[in-house]
């Protein structure tokens, strides 16, 4: 069955960057992309961005300015989201997703990421 | 616009039917995908494309699609379906995504 299992939560200072892991299993990691969610605490969802694991190619939300950096490691069937520059605004769990029958059908179990000075 | 538009929340009654509506100009050009999310947890996709479910999902969910307006119906609504409902589609550029602003359900 399709699984993806992201990393732990992160506690990071202003400032400093993070870098979350989506470990993909049950199906041909290649054929799916990979897009990542995040969810500040009481907001709704917002969409960062995402990448074609076939070819590398990425798309990212202008709304990160360019902090966010998507990669993926074909070998290790894992997709990986790095946000730079990170302030407290940007205290949310994020989640990895991939489509299936539509979009975005299946999810991650998201990863609590903690800005705090 | 690439903003996705819904009514912050609505209430219905055990049994009866209500309808969430996203409103965008991208809506025009892209079906719409619907998401239900319970607190704590992440979002299950309910309806994609036309009016599509994916296994597992009630057939009292159904969507439909009218010009810049997206609609989500809950027929016969259930205690279990209290939640949070979010629209998502593409962007008017066809390369990014975007999430709606959310309805909260309420079943009374």
């Amino acid at each position: 069955q399709v699984q993806l299992v992201q990393s732990g939560a992160e506690v990071k200072k202003p400032g400093a960057s993070v870098k979350v892991s989506c470990k993909a299993s049950g199906y041909t990691f290649t054929s799916y992309a990979i897009h990542w969610v995040r969810q500040a605490p009481g907001h709704r969802l917002e969409w960062m961005g995402w990448i074609n694991t076939g070819n590398g190619n990425t798309k990212s939300s202008q709304n990160f300015q360019g902090r966010v950096t998507i990669t993926r490691d074909t070998s290790a069937t894992t997709a990986y989201m790095e946000l730079s520059s990170l302030r407290s605004e940007d205290t949310a769990v994020y989640y990895c997703a991939k489509n299936g029958d539509g979009d975005l059908h299946y999810w991650g179990q998201g990863t609590l990421v903690t800005v705090s000075s | 616009s690439s903003e996705l538009t819904q009514d912050p929340a609505v209430s219905v009654a055990l049994g009866q039917t209500v309808r969430i509506t996203c409103q965008g100009d991208s809506l025009r050009n892209y079906y719409a995908t619907w998401f239900q999310q319970k607190p704590g947890q992440a979002p299950v996709l309910v309806v994609y494309g036309k009016n599509n479910r994916p296994s597992g999902i009630p057939d009292r969910f159904s969507g439909s699609n009218s010009g810049n307006t997206a609609s989500l119906t809950i027929t016969g609504a259930q205690a279990e379906d209290e939640a949070d409902y979010y629209c998502h589609s593409r962007d008017s550029s066809g390369n990014h995504y975007v999430f709606g602003t959310g309805t909260q359900v309420t079943v009374l």
